[in-house]
């Protein structure tokens, strides 16, 4: 596609269940990287893939955060066992192997009850 | 780690001012981005600016690096340039994470 996409748009899950998010990044870009926006937060690192391997993982806040890729391409953020604190906007960016330039997807909103 | 700055935190513009928004970070970078976040969340980049200066249409944008700051120039603001401004810097060569200043706040008013 043109852009970096997300799904779902929106996410309400109850305390304790698990939930996965997806990010679909811009074609031919090998360097994705996901991120959290809390309500009147800024954005914070979460982690960082170059192909399919994750060197930077240092901003997953917990052992319930994990993400994986494969085929270089599609990513997918797996939040087990929600908590409240989980609530926030979460967001995916890409960017091209040597170019510093980031392009951010629509966000997915999760909401834990 | 690099600590990124932005001034002034929440900013209210009649429609048709000018306005300068600022970014100080602590360190050398490699990058820096500017962003808009539109009020449904979206993210649009305006520069990738490491330094030097930049133009597109209304806005410019110039990065010191010897004196680690960057300055968006907004001209002639209309109601759509409403949003939050973020400044973000890459602190290393090649594709790193990008760490946010924590934006400045744009409400432009008709």
């Amino acid at each position: 596609g043109a852009g970096v996409s997300q799904s779902p748009s929106n996410k309400v899950t109850e305390k304790g269940k698990d939930v996965e998010l997806r990010c679909d990044p811009i074609s031919g870009h090998t360097a994705l990287y996901w991120y959290r926006q809390s309500l009147g937060q800024g954005l914070e690192f979460l982690i960082y893939f170059q192909g399919n391997s994750a060197p930077d993982k240092s901003g997953l806040p917990s052992d319930r955060f994990s993400a994986e890729r494969t085929g270089g391409s599609v990513s997918t953020l797996t939040i087990q066992r929600t908590q409240q604190e989980d609530s926030a906007v979460y967001l995916c960016a890409s960017s091209l192997v040597g170019q510093g330039t980031q392009y951010f997807g629509p966000g997915t909103r999760l909401l834990v009850l | 780690g690099i600590q990124v700055e932005q001034s002034p935190p929440d900013l209210i513009l009649q429609e048709g001012a000018n306005s300068t928004l600022r970014c100080n970070f602590s360190d050398s970078v490699n990058n820096l981005q500017w962003f808009h976040q539109n009020p449904w969340g979206q993210l649009i980049n305006l520069f990738y600016i490491p330094s030097g200066t930049k133009q597109n249409g209304r806005l410019s944008a110039t990065t010191v690096a010897t004196e680690r700051y960057s300055l968006l120039y907004i001209s002639s603001s209309q109601t759509t340039d409403s949003g939050v401004y973020f400044c973000a810097v890459e602190r290393n060569s090649g594709n790193t994470p990008l760490v946010f200043g924590k934006g400045t706040r744009l409400s432009v008013i008709a």
